[in-house]
């Protein structure tokens, strides 16, 4: 069974700081795909950045970055110039061959201004 | 861009009725998904359909049925409402490739009295 690990519950960030969401997978899959979603308080899902596991290079989306250690199966997600807008619930999750999503716990997110 | 409606934001249903929960997307994608989400265990997957009348089993089916009959629309049924059903249902759409990330709804939060 594919699982997914998110460590942390919640952080905290100043206004205009990095913040590093922890992420690590587990599979026997040789392909799969990781993925950052962003959940505010009115609960939309919206999709943040991907990382196949072939890329060579890790994904960036603006703001975003995914810091990928295949060896390590990490897939932590950097948000930088934090913004209080950025204030949520933040996803990980691994789809493999059967194009299903596994999901980690969460990591509420609260930036302070 | 794409476009994944569910009928509400909110309902309230009593112990034993039968409830129905709809889900459009208007991007004419092959696969659609339902979750639910609870505190401290994220998304967890209901069931899903890779095609029209096509449906699968995901972790938790119990107490579930879907049906669907056109592609752009998948409704998730409680046979018969229980108070431990209470919970944020979110749907969700892919391409049947493997590639790209599935798009959410805005969710429903349902409770069972």
């Amino acid at each position: 069974a594919q699982k997914i690990t998110q460590t942390q519950p919640g952080m905290f960030v100043q206004e205009k700081e990095a913040v590093t969401l922890d992420c690590t997978y587990d599979t026997s899959d040789p392909s799969y795909g990781l993925f950052w979603y962003k959940q505010p308080s009115s609960g939309e899902m919206i999709f943040l950045i991907y990382q196949g596991s072939y890329d060579q290079q890790n994904a960036t989306e603006g703001r975003y970055s995914l810091n990928f250690q295949k060896a390590r199966k990490s897939a932590n997600l950097v948000i930088s110039a934090s913004q209080l807008g950025d204030s949520a619930m933040y996803f990980c999750a691994m789809r493999t061959n059967d194009y299903k999503l596994s999901f980690g716990a969460g990591t509420t997110v609260t930036v302070r201004a | 861009d794409v476009k994944v409606t569910q009928s509400s934001r909110y309902l309230v249903k009593r112990t034993g009725e039968k409830v129905f929960l709809e889900c459009v997307q208007d991007m004419d994608h092959e696969n659609m998904f339902w979750y639910r989400q609870d505190p401290g265990l994220g998304l967890r997957l209901i069931y899903f359909s890779y095609d029209v009348k096509m449906k699968e089993k995901g972790d938790i089916p119990e107490g579930y049925s879907v049906s669907r009959e056109k592609k752009e629309r998948f409704s998730l049924i409680l046979e018969s409402a229980s108070t431990n059903q209470t919970s944020m249902y979110l749907c969700a759409s892919s391409f049947f490739s493997s590639e790209g990330p599935q798009h959410f709804g805005d969710g429903t939060r349902l409770s069972i009295l």
